[in-house]
This record gives C-alpha cells, structure tokens and sequence, in this order.
C-alpha cells in the first residue's frame, strides 16, 4: 500500500512571493503518476500539475512547478509570483500505473493536506 | 457537457438513518470513484468501479454500498448513518484508456449525521 504524507498543517505567503509546499509519499511500486490538487474554499477539486515517476524532468504548468527527488520520495510544488486566487487547500496524490501505461482505475491516495494563504 | 454532477449538495441525516449520495457523469467514463474528506486525513477512497456492473472496495468501506447499473450513475448508499459517516463526500470519473490519468471531480456532498 502507498502512503502520502503532507507535513505542514498550513502555510503562507505574501503576494508576488514564491512558496513550496512538501510532499513525501512511501512506496514499492516503480511506475506511478504524482499529482497535485488544489481545493479553494468552492470545494471543487482542480489539477494542478502532474509528474509521471519514469520522467526525470520535473513538470511546469505555468506559475506552478515541482521537484521531483524519486531515490527520496520527495514532491515539492513550488508556487511562484503567489496571487491572492492561489489560496486554497493543497493535496498531494499518488497513483499506481498498471500495465502497459495504464493508471490504476483511477484509484488516487492522497496525502492530508496544506492550507496556503496568500496575503495581500 | 455537464462534467461530474452530484446530488444533494448538501444533506443532514439523523443516526440511523438510510439515504443515496447520487452521482452522474456524461462522458462516457468507464472509471467512477467515491472518496469521503475529513480534516487531517485527506481523501480516502471509499469503493470504485471500472465499469458498468463491476465494483469494488477502497480503503474505507465499511458502512456504504454501491452499485452501477449503468456508465452514467454511481450512487452511494449509507444503509444506516452513523456520526462518523459526517464529512463531505466526492464522485470521480476518468477514463480508462492508456495514461488518462486525469480524474474528473464532481462538486461534493456535505453530509451531517447528528
């Protein structure tokens, strides 16, 4: 069984800074898709970025960007120029690849979860 | 596209109690999911299905029932609610061919069990 963990409860940032959230997560599999959500105060569930473990390159969406560290299990989101829209609760999800590049049915395992707020 | 729509948006059920989460998507998604959010413990998954007719259990079971009858609905059933059943409730599909691996959320279910 995978598990994820998120170890800072919250965190803040003043506007136009950079932020990193952590993220480590334990596992034996070798193939996996690494993910983060953001969950602003609507509840909906948004995509953030995702990073497929077989790329070494670490994904970029934009202002949003991770370190990826696969020998230390290790998942940052880095946040850069913050803006007050980015104020949300963070999750960081795992999730196993089957065979031939498949996902898991869809099965996710996420970790507990950062509140970021971004100040004006 | 409607996306993942769930139904009620809200609900407050008494101990005891029986009621249906309702959960529909409209993209033909073979893959649906349900996950409960609590505070400090992130999503859990509660069962799964991979297609009409076939489910399974996650990681937090106990308690509800599923079923799908068809591609579009995957309701979740509490039998008899429970306090610990209160949290707020989520369906997802996605699809199931090679590397989709975007899950498609729907808007959430808060549920409270006095």
């Amino acid at each position: 069984a995978q598990t994820v963990t998120q170890s800072q409860p919250e965190m803040s940032v003043q506007e136009a800074e950079t932020v990193t959230l952590s993220c480590t997560y334990d596992t034996s599999e070798s193939n996996y898709y690494l993910f983060w959500y953001k969950q602003p105060p609507s509840r909906q569930m948004i995509l953030v970025i995702r990073q497929e473990a077989y790329k070494q390159q670490n994904a970029t969406e934009n202002r949003f960007s991770v370190n990826f560290q696969k020998a230390a299990k290790s998942f940052c989101l880095k946040i850069s120029d913050s803006q007050l829209g980015d104020t949300a609760m963070y999750f960081c999800a795992f999730m196993k690849q089957t065979g031939a590049g498949g996902t898991s049915y869809g099965k996710l395992t996420f970790g507990q979860g950062t509140i970021l707020t971004v100040h004006p | 596209n409607a996306g993942v729509t769930q139904t009620p948006k809200f609900q407050v059920l008494k101990t005891g109690q029986s009621m249906t989460l309702q959960c529909a998507q409209d993209m033909n998604h073979e893959y649906m999911s349900w996950y409960r959010q609590d505070p400090g413990m992130g999503l859990r998954l509660i069962h799964y299905s991979v297609g009409a007719g076939i489910t399974d259990q996650g990681e937090v079971p106990n308690g509800y029932n599923v079923s799908r009858s068809t591609t579009e609905d995957f309701p979740l059933r509490l039998l008899s609610a429970a306090p610990s059943q209160t949290s707020v409730y989520f369906c997802a599909s996605s699809y199931s061919w090679r590397g989709a691996y975007e899950q498609y959320f729907g808007p959430g279910t808060r549920l409270t069990v006095t």
